[in-house]
C-alpha cells in the first residue's frame, strides 16, 4: 500500500449506529487530518493531529470523535449521526507544521450516507 | 482572516479549449499556493504549487503564477482534454509567522468539463 488510503469507501449507517472510519498513511508523515466535504459548501477542516496530539478542533460536535494511536493512523468514530452528516469524509496527511509550506495528501475517502 | 476565492462554476469547455480558472487570496505572512484537482469519486490531488511571490507551478500542462502584487494565483492550461474534467481547488497555507500551524484553506472549487 502506498500514499494514504481509508476504508472503508462506503458507509450506510443508521442514526443510532455506532461505526469508525479508518485512515492509514504510508508516507512517514507527522501530521493528520480529517476533512467533511459535503456538496455545494467549502471543504471543512475537522481535526489536526500532530505527532499524535490533537492540535485543532474546528468546533465539531461530540458525535464525532476523532483518535490518533500513532502517526499512522487516524480514527473517526460515529455515534448518533444526523442526516446532514451524510458527505464525504477525506483523510490527509503531511510531513507537519512547515515554514514554508504544508502539502497534504489525500486520501480516496469515505462516503457516509446516514439514513 | 485568511480566505481563498475562487470562480464559480460549473465551466464548461470543448475540448482543446482554453482555460482559466481564477483564484485570489487574503493572507498575512507568506502563504503558499496550491492548486489541487478532485476526479469524480476520488479525493484530492495536488496539482501543483508555489512558494513564493513570481514563482511558476506547473503539471500535466497546467500552470499557475503567484502573483503577490494582484494577490493572484490563475490556474490556466493552453487544451484542455476530457480527461480534464474534474472539480479544481486553490489552497493557500499560512505560515507560523503568520500565528497559525500552517493549515491548508480552501476555496470552494471550481467544477470543470470538458465536452468532445
Amino acid at each position: 500500500e502506498t500514499g494514504v488510503t481509508q476504508t472503508p469507501r462506503h458507509l450506510v449507517m443508521g442514526m443510532t449506529n455506532k461505526k469508525s472510519l479508518k485512515c492509514e498513511q504510508h508516507l512517514g508523515h507527522n501530521a493528520m487530518y480529517w476533512y467533511k466535504q459535503s456538496a455545494k459548501k467549502p471543504l471543512e477542516l475537522m481535526f489536526v493531529y500532530n505527532f499524535k496530539e490533537q492540535t485543532e478542533n474546528n468546533s465539531v460536535p461530540s458525535r464525532f470523535s476523532p483518535e490518533c494511536p500513532n502517526s499512522s493512523h487516524l480514527f473517526l468514530h460515529l455515534h448518533t449521526l444526523q442526516p446532514e452528516d451524510s458527505a464525504l469524509y477525506l483523510c490527509a496527511s503531511s510531513a507537519g507544521p512547515s515554514q514554508y509550506y504544508n502539502e497534504q495528501f489525500f486520501g480516496p475517502g469515505t462516503r457516509l450516507t446516514v439514513l | 482572516g485568511n480566505s481563498v476565492t475562487q470562480m464559480e462554476g460549473p465551466v464548461t469547455l470543448s475540448e482543446e479549449a482554453f482555460l482559466t480558472i481564477n483564484c485570489t487570496y487574503t493572507a498575512t505572512g507568506y502563504p503558499s499556493l496550491f492548486w489541487y484537482v478532485q476526479y469524480p469519486g476520488e479525493g484530492l490531488q495536488l496539482l501543483l504549487k508555489a512558494t513564493k511571490a513570481d514563482d511558476k507551478g506547473s503539471n500535466k500542462g497546467f500552470e499557475a503564477t503567484y502573483r503577490k502584487e494582484t494577490t493572484s494565483f490563475h490556474l490556466e492550461k493552453g487544451s484542455v482534454q476530457v480527461s480534464d474534467s474534474a472539480v479544481y481547488f486553490c489552497a493557500l497555507s499560512d505560515t507560523p509567522l503568520g500565528g497559525s500551524q500552517g493549515n491548508l484553506i480552501f476555496g470552494k472549487g471550481t467544477k470543470l468539463s470538458v465536452k468532445p
